[in-house]
C-alpha cells in the first residue's frame, strides 16, 4: 500500500523558470492538500482540492501559482517565473475524508525547489 | 497567524529521559493533532485527541488536551536516539479545509 508519493524530490530552477511539482494521493483518497515549509518554520497551507476542483487556496499565492487535481493523473503545483523566495519545501498531503474536521493527513516526502 | 505555538523551540535530552513538549492554540477546536518530522522527511502523524479527550496514550506517547487553557501536551517516555525529529501539533482551520502547523518543537536525544 504505498504512501503519497511526490516528485520530483529535489527540483533546481533558475529564476524565471517554471516550476512542476507532482503529487500521487494514497490509494482511495480524493482530498489533497499542499503545504510550504521555509526552513526553520512549520508548514503553511496552500490549497486544497478534490478531484477536478479546488475547494480552498486561501494559502495560495494569487500570481504565479497554480494548482490542480486533474480526474486523471496526480495533482500538479505549478509556479510561473520562479524568484528565490520561492525556494523551499512543498508538501502534499491526502486524507480520505474531508467536511467539518481535517482529518489526519497522511504527508508525502516532499519536493525541495532551489532557486538559483 | 499560527494556531499552534510549541515550547520549547528546542529541547536536548539523554537518551531513556522524558520529553515534554507544549502547544497553545487560539480558537475553538474539534481535535488537535501531533505530528513528527525526521531531518528533510515528510511529516508522520503520530495521535490525534479530540476535544472531549483529556488524555490519549499510544505506545510510549501520551497526549493531554486542556480545552479550558487551549493547550495540549506530547509526552515521549524513555526517549530514544531515534526519537530525535521535530514535533509539531496541529489544529483545523475553521472551514475544516486545512490544518494549522506551529513552529515545532526540535527534540535532540543524545546516546
Amino acid at each position: 500500500n504505498a504512501g503519497v508519493m511526490q516528485n520530483p524530490r529535489h527540483l533546481v530552477r533558475r529564476r524565471g523558470q517554471e516550476a512542476r511539482l507532482r503529487c500521487s494521493p494514497m490509494k482511495g483518497h480524493s482530498h489533497v492538500y499542499w503545504y510550504r515549509q521555509l526552513p526553520e518554520e512549520g508548514l503553511k497551507f496552500m490549497v486544497y482540492l478534490q478531484k477536478e476542483n479546488i475547494i480552498d487556496e486561501s494559502g495560495m499565492p494569487k500570481e504565479r501559482f497554480s494548482a490542480e487535481f486533474p480526474k486523471e493523473g496526480p495533482s500538479i503545483l505549478r509556479i510561473q517565473q520562479v524568484v528565490r523566495g520561492d525556494s523551499a519545501a512543498y508538501f502534499c498531503a491526502s486524507s480520505p475524508l474531508a467536511g467539518e474536521e481535517a482529518y489526519e493527513q497522511y504527508f508525502g516526502p516532499g519536493t525541495r525547489l532551489t532557486v538559483t | 497567524s499560527q494556531q499552534g505555538e510549541e515550547d520549547p523551540q528546542a529541547l536536548s535530552i539523554q537518551e531513556g529521559e522524558n520529553a515534554t513538549m507544549n502547544c497553545s492554540y487560539k480558537t475553538s477546536i474539534n481535535n488537535l493533532q501531533w505530528y513528527r518530522q525526521n531531518s528533510g522527511r515528510g511529516l508522520v502523524h503520530l495521535i490525534l485527541i479530540r476535544s472531549n479527550e483529556r488524555e490519549k496514550h499510544s505506545g510510549r506517547l501520551r497526549v493531554t488536551l486542556d480545552t479550558s487553557k487551549k493547550s495540549s501536551s506530547l509526552l515521549i517516555t524513555a526517549s530514544r536516539a531515534a526519537d530525535t525529529a521535530s514535533y509539531f501539533c496541529a489544529t483545523a482551520n475553521q472551514a475544516g479545509t486545512a490544518l494549522i502547523f506551529g513552529k515545532g518543537t526540535t527534540l535532540s536525544v543524545s546516546s
